[in-house]
């Protein structure tokens, strides 16, 4: 399968604990995009990567999220001390520049209890 | 910031009717994109329009872009139920890195 992968595909956590979600894109996209989605709701932006640089990070996105993509390939994103409201379906996507299709992962979806 | 507003929120109609869905963007955008996502799934790609007023058909799809770059719409001919899921629009505004995604509209087809 060369599409985009997500790990884990679910994860239950306690309020507090730390959790990284990892995306393999698709391997000659070099952009990556995180995004947020709630029941109702479109994916919401967190944030973006030009192969290892990340150019743009949403405003809504507290100091507790960090992402990365250390080689320009796969990206991690982190949420420290999390909350019952960062339980959400958390989406990766790929694309070849940035006026070009995004090709959306499975999503990781994460429950904090 | 950009907004995204797509109507209506729901849609329920009986196989073989017509159908649309609507987006508006408080910018403007230098290309919309439409997207599916059935229930359960993810964000697929439909197609994308780039150009002012542009035109684009997929067999029974329709997708229209405004001659202001600022809105668009979707039109299914004769629904059935495999066009079951939540369409959304996402577009950039100009010389924007990233796209901002409507809240969808989603689609219930009755047999």
């Amino acid at each position: 399968d060369t599409g985009v992968s997500q790990n884990p595909r679910h994860k239950i956590t306690k309020r507090g604990q730390n959790v990284t979600f990892r995306c393999d894109p698709i391997s000659e996209h070099n952009r990556l995009y995180w995004y947020r989605q709630t029941l109702g709701q479109g994916p919401e932006f967190l944030t973006y990567f030009q192969n290892e640089a990340q150019l743009e990070k949403s405003r809504l996105l507290s100091d507790r999220f960090s992402a990365e993509r250390p080689k320009g390939s796969f990206s991690t994103l982190e949420i420290q001390r999390t909350e019952q409201g960062d339980s959400a379906m958390y989406l990766c996507a790929s694309s070849m520049g940035p006026n070009n299709e995004q090709f959306f992962g499975p999503g990781t979806r994460l429950t904090v209890l | 910031g950009q907004q995204v507003m797509q109507i209506p929120q729901y849609q329920h109609v009986q196989e073989g009717e017509d159908f649309t869905t609507y987006c508006n963007s408080s910018t403007t955008l230098s290309n919309i994109q439409w997207y599916k996502q059935r229930p359960g799934g993810h964000p697929v790609f439909l197609i994308q329009l780039v150009k002012s007023g542009e035109v684009k058909k997929q067999k029974r799809l329709t997708f229209q872009f405004g001659e202001a770059k600022k809105n668009s719409s979707l039109h299914i001919t004769a629904t059935q139920t495999t066009d079951v899921g939540t369409y959304f629009c996402a577009g950039p505004r100009e010389r924007a890195g990233k796209s901002t995604f409507g809240d969808g509209t989603t689609l219930t087809v009755k047999p």
